[in-house]
């Protein structure tokens, strides 16, 4: 089956500090994928996405490459502030006629502290 | 402009109990779909829609059933409500079923005692 695997949270870090969420996948067939994050309180929203291998999605200053040949799309930024403070998913889509659904990983909480 | 509503935003039931929670869209997307978030901020996809149509049905127990009067609505009734359901639900839509961003509304917390 298709499967996401993110790293554990949470994750504090100091402002400015440099962020790697790690999240690896399992599918069948060619995902897109994505990353969402959800601030406290409030819906997912879509940070980034790449459809096919060695694109890299970027937002925000987060950015992530499709890796296809470690199955891996990890999200990365240079340097963080206390207002990315949320829970970052990682999903997949796999397309299936004209259905299509996101299969997320568990979340990892990222906290900033000044 | 909110471009997925869903009411209530929290909702504290008794078990056995019948509830509904609506979403609401005006996007003007064909695809709506429902998600449960656990305790543990896991996050499923439950439905799916397009166009009025069932397209995505996960197992899911019958005593959820959800609802479309028209592509803009997606509603979610439960009945005969369980301790195990208390989550946070949360309506989405697309443009269509394939491969189009998904939003997201703000999401409903239910809560059953």
């Amino acid at each position: 089956g298709n499967s996401v695997t993110q790293m554990e949270g949470p994750v504090t870090l100091s402002e400015e500090a440099f962020l790697t969420i790690n999240c690896t996948y399992t599918a069948t067939g060619y995902p897109s994928l994505f990353w969402y994050v959800q601030y406290p309180g409030e819906g997912l929203q879509l940070l980034l996405k790449a459809t096919k291998a060695d694109d890299k999605g970027s937002n925000k200053g987060f950015e992530a490459t499709y890796r296809k040949e470690t199955t891996s799309f990890h999200l990365e930024k240079g340097s963080v502030q206390v207002s990315d403070s949320a829970v970052y998913f990682c999903a997949l889509r796999l397309n299936t006629g004209t259905a299509s659904k996101l299969t997320f990983g568990t979340g990892t909480r990222l906290q900033v502290t000044l | 402009d909110t471009a997925v509503s869903q009411t209530p935003k929290y909702l504290v039931t008794q078990m056995g109990n019948d509830k509904s929670i609506k979403c609401e869209q005006n996007l003007g997307h064909d695809t709506m779909y429902w998600y449960k978030q656990d305790s543990k901020k896991f996050l499923k996809i439950m439905f799916s829609y397009n166009n009025k149509e069932l397209i995505i049905n996960e197992t899911v127990p019958n005593r959820f059933s959800p609802k479309s009067p028209d592509k803009a609505h997606l509603n979610l009734h439960i009945n005969s409500l369980e301790l195990g359901d208390s989550a946070v639900y949360f309506c989405a839509s697309s443009r269509t079923g394939s491969g189009d961003e998904q939003f997201f509304g703000p999401g409903t917390r239910l809560t059953v005692l």
